[in-house]
């Protein structure tokens, strides 16, 4: 049973215009959520963050949205890049210290 | 400053045999983790050792263990090896803050 689902295995996108890749959990315990990329043949990077008690957090081009209510949480990358081009992985943890539970990813493909 | 590192990088076994996977933190970090992705799946927690304790496990068998050593690094032992054990796995280490960071993985392929 998928805690955390990603239920778009793939998203194609123009250059320059708005990625939003999707993440919903069934686990109302969990209390941070993060996105990770990751490029084959490399390990996951960490991208960005939101703990439960926010419903909005911005880096540079990346944001990430939270609707508690949903259960559900998206990851906006704007103006998207080329070089965006990887997996992202949602995941989601209970605790400062908990382990992380992924969904299974979505591969991204920005194209120029 | 070095990130987390795997060795090694690639490896092939056949049913049966034992593996020894190593993992050296970021300077600093005393918590390590350990993750298997399978193809096509996200990273599946395996364990997560903090000051040579393990202080979580994931849904492994027993042919799974792990140990870490008083310089934080760890090690990752998976015995009788199974076709099912191919996959990357991944070593983590965090510090005080939530964020895990990874290193590149050790490629296991089982034959």
């Amino acid at each position: 049973d998928q805690q955390v689902k990603q239920n778009s295995p793939s998203l194609s996108v123009q250059e320059g215009r708005i990625s939003i890749l999707n993440c919903d959990y069934t686990n109302s315990m969990f209390d941070y959520f993060l996105w990770y990329k990751k490029y084959p043949a490399e390990g996951p990077t960490f991208l960005i963050s939101i703990s439960s008690i926010k419903d909005k957090n911005e880096d540079g081009r990346f944001t990430v949205f939270l609707n508690k209510s949903a259960k559900h949480l998206s990851l906006h990358i704007v103006p998207s890049q080329p070089g965006d081009s990887a997996v992202y992985f949602c995941a989601a943890r209970t605790g400062s210290q908990g382990n992380l539970i992924f969904g299974k990813g979505t591969k991204l493909s920005v194209k120029p | 400053d070095a990130g987390v590192t795997q060795s090694p990088t690639h490896l092939i076994k056949t049913r049966g045999q034992h593996v020894t996977l190593r993992c050296s933190p970021i300077s600093g970090h005393k918590s390590v983790s350990w993750y298997q992705q399978v193809l096509g799946q996200g990273p599946q927690f395996i364990f997560q050792y903090y000051e040579k304790e393990e202080r979580g496990r994931g849904n492994f068998p027993d042919r799974f263990s792990a140990r870490q050593f008083p310089n934080y690094s760890s090690e990752l032992n998976v015995n009788a090896l199974l076709l099912g054990d191919s996959a990357l796995y991944l070593c983590a280490s965090n510090g005080w803050s939530e964020k895990l960071f990874f290193g590149s993985g050790t490629q296991l392929s089982v034959l």
